[in-house]
């Protein structure tokens, strides 16, 4: 199994860019999400999935979109990008429930000039 | 609104000394579940080790063990015989039965020095 895969590992943007986190599972875990890590702090959750063709806001989900066609896939885009995007991007899947452990991908660094 | 704080920015410790992060939380909730994830330079985020509030056990992971205050919203993490591979930063994290999206509820992180 590779677990949760990202890509890619790291990207400059500039501002108005848009782009796509690709994110993928091979555990078959119905529930996926998106959270973003800033300096000294927890991480943030942007959005979620439960399932495909399934997903919610999270905290933080301004300037961000997603969707869920498949269960092995939760890409995120960012339509038009701004320099309070620039953070690092996680990645998480569990099976269904609160009691699930989330395993993390590796993360993407992303910088927004 | 559940808060977690980890109120050590930093810390360090000898090797193969014993380490203890401190984490707290707010909650009215009786039941949830307490995580400890660590993060190395790599920014993988592992899972070190998980508890269960209804449990009175504390849990323990080979050398990893928490100190679980349910009355008292504490949960610390105990490192024992630390080794360099544990130097990283590391998250307690919140998660309850009430969010209806899985989320978990985040410290700041404690930074974790190994001296050699």
């Amino acid at each position: 199994n590779a677990g949760v895969t990202q890509t890619p590992k790291f990207q400059v943007l500039k501002t108005g860019q848009s782009m796509t986190l690709q994110c993928a599972q091979d555990m078959n875990h119905e529930y996926m999400s998106w959270y973003r890590q800033d300096p000294g702090m927890g991480l943030r959750l942007i959005h979620y999935s439960v399932g495909a063709g399934i997903t919610d806001q999270g905290e933080v989900p301004n300037g961000y979109n997603v969707s869920r066609s498949t269960t092995e896939d939760f890409p995120l885009r960012l339509l038009s990008a701004a320099p309070s995007q620039t953070s690092v991007y996680f990645c998480a899947s569990s099976y269904s429930g609160w009691s699930e452990t989330q395993y993390f991908g590796p993360g993407t660094r992303l910088l927004v000039l | 609104a559940q808060t977690v704080t980890q109120s050590q920015p930093e810390m360090s410790v000898q090797e193969a000394e014993t380490v203890t992060l401190s984490c707290t939380y707010d909650t009215s909730e009786s039941d949830y579940y307490l995580f400890w994830y660590k993060q190395p330079p790599s920014r993988q985020m592992i899972l070190v080790i998980r508890q269960e509030a209804y449990k009175q056990q504390n849990a323990t992971e080979n050398r990893f063990s928490v100190n679980f205050q349910k009355a008292a919203k504490s949960f610390s993490l105990k490192i024992s015989d630390s080794q360099l591979g544990d130097a990283a930063m590391y998250f307690c994290a919140y998660r309850s039965p009430m969010d209806s999206n899985y989320q978990l509820i985040w410290g700041a992180g404690t930074k974790l020095i190994i001296k050699p």
